[in-house]
């Protein structure tokens, strides 16, 4: 199976500007989650999706939002972006079993610098 | 969710076996126990997943005491690429309830 891809890999962007990121999870997961990485705050859970409705949220600005098709794949999108949106953003795929045991699948990421 | 508690950084060189313990003393009853793997840049990967006892994959072991209240990761021979964080979750996914939390992690340098 292919595993989960995001595109694109790295992206620079200034101060203002909106910025959408794209992740393709593995065939047949419905959850896709985002996660903000930064050296300082260490993983940070965005948002999850699931079967196209947003399922969990975390503490994060409402500039930052999300969506999900029919096929799984899913964007996030940050408008009016800051210097500190700068990050390395993670989805992860899930596989969760009917028992709630779960295995996350990531993704290689996309570094986005926010000038 | 279950608070777990790992060393911020272990050292060690090549071909050791290297043990990472993680605390999880509030563990409930059907929670699982997962370790990632994180490099530099890139997103965890999944290196091993278990309930209780033992369990061993071509990569890792984790031993998981009877009490539950912690869990060890061990690497056996490590070596140079197998520097990088490693992070322990602790819960159980049920429909609708929040993502697994994940902490600092354990920064593993291998050294030569």
């Amino acid at each position: 199976k292919a595993g989960v891809t995001q595109t694109p890999r790295y992206l620079i962007k200034t101060r203002g500007q909106q910025v959408t990121l794209s992740c393709s999870p593995i065939s047949g997961h419905r959850s896709v989650s985002w996660y903000q990485q930064t050296p300082g705050q260490g993983l940070q859970f965005l948002f999850e999706y699931f079967s196209e409705t947003q399922r969990n949220k975390g503490n994060f600005p409402g500039r930052f939002s999300g969506r999900q098709f029919s096929n799984s794949r899913s964007e996030m999108n940050v408008s009016t972006l800051e210097l500190g949106d700068s990050a390395l953003y993670l989805c992860a795929s899930s596989l969760i079993t009917s028992v709630g045991q779960e295995t996350q699948y990531f993704g290689p990421g996309t570094r986005l610098l926010v000038l | 969710l279950a608070k777990t508690t790992q060393p911020i950084s272990m050292d060690s060189y090549e071909g050791q076996e290297v043990n990472i313990t993680c605390s999880h003393n509030n563990i409930a009853t059907n929670d699982y126990i997962t370790w990632y793997q994180q490099f530099p840049s890139q997103g965890p990967r999944f290196i091993i997943q278990g309930y209780k006892t033992k369990v061993t994959n071509e990569v890792a072991s984790l031993f998981i005491p009877a009490d539950r209240k912690s869990s060890t990761l061990s690497l056996p021979r490590v070596s140079l690429s197998d520097t990088a964080v490693y992070y322990c979750l602790v819960g159980r996914r049920n429909s609708g309830n929040t993502p697994l939390v994940f902490g600092k992690g354990t920064r593993l340098s291998v050294i030569a």
